[in-house]
């Protein structure tokens, strides 16, 4: 079974605070995204990283896709309270074509 | 352009009832997937359908079950429920099979009593 490891698992942080939030597999994956979801929403996408070394920014969201396509990172710079939510990281597999998410981030920022 | 839409939003059943959720995926997109999302579990996913048909499945009983149409708008059904089918249903729609973009519905939550 594929499994996508997220740590930390929650963060509660202040106001300007950086984070970094990661995504780990021991399996190979085309294609990788990050999804915030907030409570009784769908997962609203982020960001798709499909090449390993991939580095996409986003405003203060700054996303690595591992080199060997198997982990990934989420940095917040500055973090705000509009950044509250549920982190969820989701690969393509190689072998199957399914979406595997990872097991989510509960992140908090306190004004 | 708008969204995946979801109908219902919110549903309550009664054990061993049956329940249809519908999905209208994105204009233009032709594949449909469906997750399930629990607090101990998180997001599974239960199947794709590219072109009215179903490409892909995940590890869930027969219960579950899901068709698609010409338009691309999909149901899913699920039958006999239990109280462990209390979930929020999502579903995604990206334009192609398997595509690495998806978007989400608002989802249905679904109670079962």
């Amino acid at each position: 079974t594929q499994l996508l490891e997220q740590s930390p698992q929650f963060l509660s942080i202040q106001e300007g605070e950086n984070l970094t939030v990661y995504c780990n597999s021991s399996s190979v994956f085309s294609s990788l995204q990050w999804y915030r979801q907030e409570p009784g929403e769908g997962p609203v996408l982020l960001v798709t990283v499909v090449t390993g070394g991939e580095v996409k920014k986003l405003k203060r969201l700054t996303f690595q896709f591992g080199d060997a396509r198997k982990d990934s990172s989420l940095h917040i710079t500055a973090a705000q309270p509009g950044d509250t939510g549920l982190y969820l990281c989701a690969g393509r597999s190689y072998n199957t074509d399914k979406l595997i998410f990872g097991t989510g981030t509960r992140l908090q920022v306190f004004p | 352009k708008a969204g995946v839409t979801q109908t219902p939003r919110y549903l309550i059943k009664t054990r061993g009832q049956q329940v249809t959720l519908s999905c209208s995926p994105i204009s233009g997109h032709r594949s449909v997937s469906w997750y399930q999302q629990t607090p101990g579990q998180g997001l599974q996913f239960l199947f794709e359908y590219f072109s009215e048909t179903q490409r892909n499945k995940g590890n869930f009983p027969g219960r579950f079950s899901g068709r698609q149409f010409s338009n691309s708008r999909s149901e899913m059904n699920v039958s006999t429920l239990e109280l462990g089918d209390s979930a929020l249903y999502l579903c995604a729609s990206s334009f192609g099979l398997a595509g690495p973009t998806q978007y989400f519905g608002p989802g249905t939550r679904l109670t079962v009593t």
